[in-house]
């Protein structure tokens, strides 16, 4: 079974500073990590992907975000918040059996001035 | 390179009539996957199809049906609407290989009334 977890619904910070958000993962077996971005009335935009190469995978927009094993965790991550980022972002996991994703609730990014 | 193309964007129906929206994916694509998104479940994963075949189906009621054809554009279809059904509906497409990562079009905004 999978499923995933993200820490936070909402966060906030100002422009310029860094970004964090934080998502943990279950999975029976080797997964498959992504972050998706959906702005308002939007679809859902692929940020990057982890499928078992790099543990630090680098994205669009300067996010990225590290996989780590021993703490189940795929936390994304921005050097500096800018106000196009303001949006809601999922983590998502899936197997290479299941042909499904298992989305997070999401956390609202909200970006000050 | 075009993208996912659900139609129709906004649908209003009365509770108790059916609806049926329509997915075309990325040109080569063969998997489609639909999703509903709500504020109070989030997305949740209804099924997916690759090669005109369902490989995946989440829990949802019978009520809820889909098919692919064989150009891969695939469609899905709610009878007997109820109030609970309103709901943002997104269509995903990939390669079909589990692992690939997918490509949400902007969603179809049912709403039952």
């Amino acid at each position: 079974a999978q499923s995933v977890t993200q820490l936070d619904s909402h966060v906030s910070v100002s422009e310029g500073t860094p970004v964090l958000l934080r998502c943990n993962y279950s999975s029976s077996y080797s997964p498959s990590l992504f972050w998706y971005v959906q702005h308002p009335n939007k679809g859902l935009q692929l940020l990057l992907k982890y499928t078992s190469a790099a543990t630090l995978v680098k994205g669009i927009n300067g996010f990225e975000a590290e996989f780590k094993k021993s703490e189940t965790s795929f936390h994304l991550t921005k050097p500096s918040a800018h106000m196009s980022d303001a949006a809601e972002y999922f983590c998502v996991v899936t197997t290479g059996t299941t042909y499904k994703y298992i989305f997070g609730t999401g956390t609202r990014l909200k970006v000050l001035a | 390179k075009a993208g996912v193309t659900q139609t129709p964007r906004y649908l209003i129906k009365t509770r108790g009539q059916q609806v049926t929206l329509s997915c075309s994916p990325i040109s080569g694509h063969r998997s489609v996957s639909w999703y509903q998104q709500t504020p109070g479940q989030g997305l949740q994963f209804l099924f997916e199809y690759f090669s005109e075949t369902q490989r995946n189906k989440g829990n949802f009621p019978g009520r809820f049906s889909g098919r692919q054809f064989s150009n891969s554009r695939s469609e899905m279809n709610v009878s007997t609407l109820e109030l609970g059904d309103s709901a943002l509906y997104l269509c995903a497409s990939s390669l079909g290989w589990g692992e690939d990562e997918a490509f949400f079009g902007q969603g179809t905004r049912l709403t039952v009334v």
